[in-house]
């Protein structure tokens, strides 16, 4: 299973953007680059997903690099609802596998 | 969004008992479930994958045994620690998988178990 670096913490504040970068040099043709962030004591939630080309949903952008060796996730304006740990994973298409790494933790600051 | 729900949310055991987590895709059909296990301050840990009717595939160093998986219809997964001992104690976490062209998975809110 390809993996992934992420910062183990960063911290933004209220309002501004986010940033959230990560590295997959191992990256294969057919991995999905996939973000899920998770509150404490609840389950993770679906962020954002794509393949090769940037994505906008209404949570974030993903910027996916040229070479697909890495992404960055794009909060366009903290809340102090955004704290939360990002997990950015690589899925073999069509499989729904995910394995986890360690996330980064996001702090917002009022 | 699609809702995954879990019961019990949390559930205290002696050691030695079994103890059975159901997971359900409330609005969707999921041909594919996943079941995690998380420890405090770690990451979430695959164990299993879970697919309607077969046998769950069992990642390494995860004992089938212990952790029994039925997933006997399209809407509903359950895992059953058996004979649970501390070290079981943890979060568990089940995942309902879209399919093929939505690569999107669905989390339900976790059970939390606590052997004694």
């Amino acid at each position: 299973d390809a993996k992934t670096t992420q910062p183990n913490s960063m911290e933004s504040n209220e309002e501004e953007p986010v940033h959230l970068p990560c590295n997959h040099s191992t990256i294969s043709g057919t991995d999905y680059i996939h973000w899920y962030r998770q509150l404490p004591s609840q389950g993770p939630e679906y962020v954002i997903h794509g393949l090769t080309s940037n994505v906008n949903n209404r949570m974030a952008s993903l910027a996916i690099a040229e070479d697909r060796k890495s992404s960055t996730l794009i909060l366009h304006r903290a809340t102090l609802r955004d704290a939360a740990v990002y997990y950015c994973i690589l899925s073999p298409r069509y499989t729904g596998k995910l394995i986890f790494g360690q996330g980064t933790t996001l702090q917002v600051k009022p | 969004g699609a809702v995954v729900s879990q019961h019990p949310s949390w559930v205290i055991c002696k050691s030695g008992t079994s103890v059975k987590i159901e997971c359900r895709s409330l609005d969707f059909q999921a041909t594919t479930m996943f079941w995690y296990r998380q420890f405090p301050k770690q990451s979430l840990m695959l164990m299993a994958t879970s697919n309607e009717g077969s046998k769950a595939t069992y990642e390494q160093g995860v004992e089938k045994d212990k952790f029994l998986i039925n997933h006997a219809s399209l809407t509903l997964s359950t895992l059953t620690v058996t004979s649970a001992h501390p070290e079981d104690s943890s979060f568990y976490i089940c995942s309902a998988y879209l399919g093929v062209g939505r690569e999107t998975q669905y989390f339900g809110p976790g059970t939390r178990l606590l052997v004694l």
